[in-house]
C-alpha cells in the first residue's frame, strides 16, 4: 500500500481569493498523477493528468504542478468561485488516491 | 454518451442478506476496478480487473467476490454483508493498466447493512 497524502483536509476562501493545497506521493519509481474533482453526490472527474517531471498544467483557472524528485504536486485555483468548491483528490499511479481536500468557496 | 453506470444507488440491507452491485461501462475500456470510500480513508481498492476472465485483488477483498465474463460489466457481490461493509462504493474504469490514463467513475452505490 503506497502512502498518498493531501492537504489541507479542508480550506474555506473567499470568493476572489486564490488558494493551492498539495499532494505528495512517494518520490522513488514515479507512475503518473491524477488530479480529479470531486463534487457532492456526483462521481470524481478527471482535472488533468501529469506524467513528467516539472509538468505544468492548465484548465482555465485551475493549474498544477508536479516535482517528481521530491514526490509532491500543487493544485492552484485563481480566483476561486463558489462553482469551484469540490473535493480534489490525487490519484497516484491508478490504483492509490489521497483522503482528497475538501475545498468551500464563500460568496 | 461515455458513462459507468453503478446501480443500486441506495441499498439497506441486513447482516448475511447476498446481494450485488452492477457496474457497466460503454467506452470498451478493458481496465476495471471497485473500491470504498470511508470517512478519513480516502478511496481503497477493492478488486481489479485487466480484461475479461482476469481479476485481481486489491487492498482490501476481504468479504468481497467479482466476476468480469464480459468486457462491459464488473459486479461487486457481497456473499455474506455485514456491517462493517457499511460503506459508499464506487466502480471505475479506463483504457488500460497504463498508468497515465484516468479512470472513469460511476456515481457511486451508498450500502448500510444492518
Amino acid at each position: 500500500i503506497l502512502n498518498v497524502e493531501q492537504s489541507p483536509q479542508s480550506l474555506h476562501v473567499q470568493e476572489g481569493d486564490s488558494t493551492n493545497f498539495t499532494c505528495s506521493f512517494p518520490s522513488s519509481n514515479f507512475y503518473a498523477l491524477h488530479w480529479y474533482r470531486w463534487e457532492t453526490a456526483k462521481s470524481p472527474e478527471a482535472l488533468f493528468v501529469m506524467t513528467l517531471n516539472g509538468d505544468e498544467k492548465k484548465k482555465g483557472r485551475i493549474s498544477a504542478t508536479l516535482n517528481t524528485k521530491e514526490g509532491y504536486s500543487y493544485l492552484y485555483i485563481k480566483g476561486s468561485q463558489p462553482e469551484d468548491s469540490a473535493t480534489y483528490l490525487c490519484g497516484y499511479g491508478q490504483f492509490y488516491f489521497g483522503t482528497g481536500t475538501s475545498l468551500t468557496v464563500i460568496p | 454518451e461515455a458513462q459507468v453506470t453503478q446501480n443500486p444507488r441506495y441499498l439497506i440491507t441486513v447482516t448475511g442478506k447476498k446481494l450485488t452491485v452492477t457496474c457497466s461501462q460503454n467506452m470498451n475500456h478493458e481496465y476495471m476496478s471497485w473500491y470504498r470510500q470511508d470517512p478519513g480513508l480516502g478511496l481503497r481498492q477493492i478488486y481489479y480487473s485487466m480484461n475479461v476472465e482476469v481479476t485481481d485483488k486489491g487492498d482490501v477483498p476481504e468479504g468481497y467476490k467479482v466476476s468480469r465474463k464480459e468486457k462491459r460489466n464488473f459486479p461487486l457481490i457481497l456473499e455474506s454483508p455485514s456491517p462493517n461493509q457499511t460503506s459508499l462504493y464506487f466502480c471505475a474504469s479506463s483504457w488500460g493498466l497504463g498508468s497515465n490514463q484516468p479512470q472513469h467513475f460511476g456515481d457511486g452505490t451508498r450500502l448500510s447493512i444492518l
